[in-house]
């Protein structure tokens, strides 16, 4: 079945420094690839999305490749604030499975000042 | 901007009694959700509606669980008898062709 696998925080990071988290994924056909955000006691907001191999996605400084090569969606951000500390969680949508999200496990990031 | 809504944000109820949770989805979308997340875990599908029937379920939603969309407005998912491990953030989604899903804020429910 599908699944997604994301790297395990903490992440712990000063302001300004650059964010990876990795995201692989296993899915059959061409899966739509998302990262949603949940920032402390709130609900899960799209971060950002992308459609097809290749494609990058981007909002608010952060980027993601949909890499087909290597299943995988990692996301980055060049310098970040501390209003960035959350939870990410990277996901996937198969229109012929019914078009639910499927996520990973998410990664909490801590950013200090 | 339109938005999903839920209520209530926090629900507290005692083992074995009967909990239902209320979605007010965006208006003009056609497809909705409802997902979980256990505390630490990660968000779980649990079942999608469309056209006032479900459309897919995952194994977690067991007999225990329904969803109904009442009147047109409201998307309600009840829990017949609560067990302990029902416990989590329950999620709403909703959406609409070709789009991504907007989640509601959660309802936290615990069962004790």
């Amino acid at each position: 079945g599908d699944s997604v696998t994301q790297m395990e925080g903490p992440v712990t990071l000063s302001e300004e420094a650059f964010l990876t988290i990795n995201c692989t994924y296993t899915a059959t056909g061409y899966p739509s690839l998302f990262w949603y955000v949940q920032y402390p006691g709130e609900g899960l907001q799209l971060l950002l999305k992308a459609t097809k191999a290749d494609d990058k996605g981007s909002n608010k400084g952060f980027e993601a490749t949909y890499r087909k090569e290597t299943t995988s969606f990692h996301l980055e951000k060049g310098s970040v604030q501390v209003s960035d500390s959350a939870v990410y969680f990277c996901a996937l949508r198969r229109e012929a499975a019914g078009n639910k999200l499927t996520f990973g496990g998410g990664t909490r990031v801590l950013v200090k000042p | 901007e339109p938005e999903v809504t839920q209520t209530p944000s926090h629900q507290v109820t005692q083992m074995g009694q009967e909990v239902i949770l209320r979605c007010v989805p965006i208006s003009n979308h056609l497809y909705f959700y409802w997902y979980r997340q256990i505390l630490g875990q990660k968000v779980e599908f649990l079942v999608s509606f469309y056209n006032n029937e479900i459309s897919e379920k995952s194994e977690i939603f067991d007999d225990q669980f329904s969803v109904e969309r009442p009147d047109g407005s409201n998307f309600t998912l009840k829990i017949r008898s609560t067990k302990l491990e029902d416990s989590a953030m329950y999620f709403c989604a909703s959406r609409e062709l070709p789009n991504e899903q907007f989640f509601g804020p959660g309802t936290r429910l615990t069962v004790l």
